[in-house]
C-alpha cells in the first residue's frame, strides 16, 4: 500500500515569495492533516479536512495560508508572502477517520531566506 | 486549552538500557499514538492505543484513559533507537490529533 507522498521535499525561497505544497494521502483516507514542525518543537496542526470540508482550521494563519481539498482527495497548501518564520517543515497526514490511526508523509522542509 | 505534556524531555541512555517515557493528556482521547521522527524527519508509527497495552519487539506501550496518561518503554536500547519520540491524541472535542512537545532520546554505544 502506497504511504502518503508530498512534494516538494525541499524549497527554499526569499522572503514575500509564494510557495505550494502538495500532498496525496492514502487511498479511502477522508481526513487529511496539515501540520508545521519548526525545529526543536512538536508538529503543529494547521488545518484539517474531513472529506473536501474543512475540520478545524483555528491555527492557519489566513493572511497568508491557504489549503484546499479539491475532489476530497488531494491537498496543497500555500503561502502567500513566505516570512522569514515560515521556515519550518510541513507535514501532511492522512486517516481513514478522525480518530484512526494517522499516518504521515516525509513532509517538506521550506528555508526562507 | 488542549495539552498533551510529555516527560522527560530529554533522555540519555547507553546501550542496552531501559526506559520510559511518559505522556500525559488534558482531557479525554478516542485516539493516542506514538511516533519515532527519524533524524530525517519522517514520523514512524509506532503504536496506536487508545487504551489496554501493545508490546513489537523491545517496544511497549501502555495507556490508561481514565488517568489520562500513556507510556512507552524501550527495552535493551540500541543507537537505532536515538530519536525524539512524540505521542499525539485525538481528543473528543473536535476530533483533532495533538502533538507533545517530543522526548528525544540519545543511545550510546
Amino acid at each position: 500500500e502506497a504511504g502518503v507522498a508530498q512534494s516538494p521535499r525541499y524549497k527554499i525561497i526569499e522572503k514575500r515569495q509564494s510557495v505550494a505544497f502538495w500532498c496525496n494521502p492514502i487511498s479511502g483516507h477522508a481526513t487529511l492533516y496539515w501540520y508545521q514542525q519548526i525545529l526543536g518543537q512538536g508538529p503543529k496542526l494547521l488545518i484539517q479536512f474531513q472529506n473536501n470540508g474543512v475540520v478545524d482550521d483555528s491555527q492557519l494563519p489566513k493572511d497568508r495560508f491557504s489549503a484546499e481539498r479539491l475532489k476530497g482527495v488531494d491537498s496543497t497548501l500555500k503561502i502567500q508572502p513566505a516570512k522569514l518564520e515560515d521556515s519550518a517543515v510541513y507535514l501532511c497526514a492522512s486517516s481513514f477517520g478522525t480518530a484512526a490511526e494517522a499516518f504521515f508523509g516525509q513532509g517538506t522542509r521550506l528555508t526562507v531566506v | 486549552g488542549i495539552q498533551v505534556e510529555q516527560s522527560p524531555p530529554d533522555l540519555i541512555l547507553q546501550e542496552g538500557a531501559n526506559s520510559t517515557l511518559r505522556c500525559n493528556f488534558s482531557d479525554s482521547v478516542n485516539n493516542l499514538q506514538w511516533f519515532h521522527q527519524n533524524p530525517w524527519g519522517q514520523l514512524i508509527n509506532l503504536f496506536y492505543i487508545p487504551s489496554g497495552t501493545k508490546q513489537n519487539g523491545r517496544l511497549s506501550a501502555t495507556t490508561v484513559a481514565t488517568e489520562r496518561y500513556s507510556l512507552l518503554y524501550i527495552s535493551s536500547s540500541q543507537t537505532t533507537d536515538s530519536g525524539v519520540y512524540f505521542c499525539a491524541g485525538v481528543y473528543n472535542q473536535g476530533g483533532k490529533l495533538i502533538f507533545g512537545q517530543g522526548t528525544e532520546l540519545s543511545v550510546k554505544p
